[in-house]
């Protein structure tokens, strides 16, 4: 069966490293990768997506990798910051097309440390 | 409005009553998902509306679940005879058009169920 999996554990990180996540899938061919940031109490806000055919894409401190052969999504926080804690989640589409909607994974809780 | 709204935030229901839950998609926007987000896990798609059609309702758990956009704007989904189970929060999400496949998410209805 289809599987994300995301790092379960919270990652402390200390303010102005850079953060790494990772997101893996199984049994999966996704025709692109999102991630997205959730705050307490609300719901998640779109940061980037990344398609199949590209490997990296950045936006600001931010930078994503995508490896269709190790079906692996890595997503950085670079100069991290306390309010960039949060729980990031990672989502592949269902069908291919992106019309039927996205399957997430349970995201990862980041902390950064003063 | 500028964002997706949702209504109510909070609902505490009794099991065995129905509720029923609103979404007002971002204006314009033709995709709209329901969403169930169990403590400490991702979301989980429930059903897909492009306009008034309900295209995809696979993830609905039960025959309990009703989700209906009868005009292509706004949307409620219904849960009847409600079980503890069915405590969660549910999020909705709309995008601007078919195959757009960045969402933006509303915060959400928390229910519990006593």
């Amino acid at each position: 069966s289809q599987k994300i999996e995301q790092n379960s554990e919270a990652l402390n990180i200390q303010e102005g490293k850079t953060a790494t996540l990772t997101c893996n899938y199984t049994n999966y061919s996704p025709a692109y990768l999102q991630w997205y940031r959730q705050d307490p109490g609300r719901g998640p806000v779109f940061l980037l997506l990344i398609r199949e055919n590209e490997k990296e894409k950045r936006k600001e401190r931010l930078k994503v990798t995508f490896d269709t052969t190790l079906k692996q999504s890595l997503f950085h926080i670079t100069a991290s910051q306390p309010a960039d804690s949060a729980t990031y989640l990672c989502a592949l589409d269902h069908s291919g097309g992106g019309a039927d909607g996205l399957t997430f994974g349970k995201g990862t809780h980041l902390i950064i440390q003063p | 409005g500028a964002g997706v709204s949702q209504s109510p935030r909070y609902k505490v229901a009794k099991r065995g009553q129905d509720v029923a839950l609103r979404c007002d998609p971002i204006s314009g926007h033709v995709s709209l998902f329901w969403y169930q987000q169990a403590l400490g896990q991702g979301p989980e798609f429930l059903t897909y509306f492009q306009n008034e059609a309900q295209l995809d309702k696979s993830g609905l758990p039960s025959d309990r679940f009703f989700a209906e956009r009868p005009e292509g704007s706004v949307s409620t989904l219904k849960i009847q005879r409600t079980q503890q189970e069915d405590s969660a929060v549910y999020l909705c999400a709309s995008s601007l058009e078919v195959g757009d496949e960045k969402l933006f998410f509303g915060s959400g209805t928390q229910l519990s169920v006593l």
